[in-house]
């Protein structure tokens, strides 16, 4: 079993709509959260951190965590073509330093 | 000011050849990272260096891979006689002079190497 698991996708929404993603992980060891959005044949890109549980918004972008339940997610608002891409979720353990742990990631495609 | 910056972009190697990847971290930052990314997969964590060493190399691959980041110049992903299944996007990413849990890692564009 992978240590994070995210659906591949891919995720297809009509231009305007919600984009909800989410992972699940088995280590309880995990305190920081982040979100990265990787556009094809690119880096990925740091769009939301966060530290343990809770949420954070950052205009369109919603990120919430939930330890208990080993959940976090990721909502896009008002969904734009441009924000077509894999979405990776990634987390690490401060005991583990700064190694990042990343989901398989999801794509989204997003519709006009 | 420039990102991650990765070179080559694109690299043919036959197999038993030698594949060397190079990063250059955002201006100062001392904290280099490599990710390696095989098809349809999530990244996997390979190494963290900070200048002169090597502080946790528990994702790299025993035998044939080794990484440095010297006091001057880019940090180095070495393969030795790479196999088919060294095809993958390799990236670096590199992280503020704190280089603590919290520091955001920024990702650089990969070098996509392929073994024919």
């Amino acid at each position: 079993q992978k240590e994070v698991e995210q659906d591949p996708g891919p995720l297809s929404v009509p231009e305007g709509a919600i984009v909800s993603l989410n992972c699940t992980y088995s280590n309880s060891a995990f305190q920081y959260f982040m979100w990265y959005r990787q556009y094809s044949r690119k880096g990925p890109e740091l769009l939301m951190y966060t530290y343990s549980s809770g949420n954070k918004e950052d205009g369109r972008f919603t990120a919430q965590v939930d330890k208990s339940s080993k959940y976090i997610s990721l909502f896009i608002r008002d969904s734009q073509p441009s924000d077509s891409a894999t979405y990776l979720c990634a987390m690490s353990a401060r005991a583990a330093g700064n190694k990042l742990t990343f989901g398989g990631g999801t794509r989204v495609l997003v519709k006009p | 000011n420039a990102g991650v910056m990765q070179n080559p972009r694109h690299l043919v190697r036959r197999r038993g050849q030698e594949a060397r990847l190079r990063c250059s971290p955002m201006k100062g930052h001392s904290h280099v990272y490599w990710y390696r990314q095989l098809p349809e997969e999530g990244l996997k964590f390979m190494v963290y260096l900070q200048k002169e060493n090597i502080i946790d190399e528990s994702g790299m691959p025993k035998e044939r891979f080794s990484a440095e980041f010297p006091k001057e110049g880019p940090s180095i992903l070495r393969i030795q006689q790479v196999v088919r299944g060294d095809s993958a996007a390799y990236f670096c990413a590199s992280s503020s002079q704190e280089g603590g849990p919290t520091d955001t890692q920024y990702f650089g564009p990969g070098t996509r190497l392929t073994v024919l």
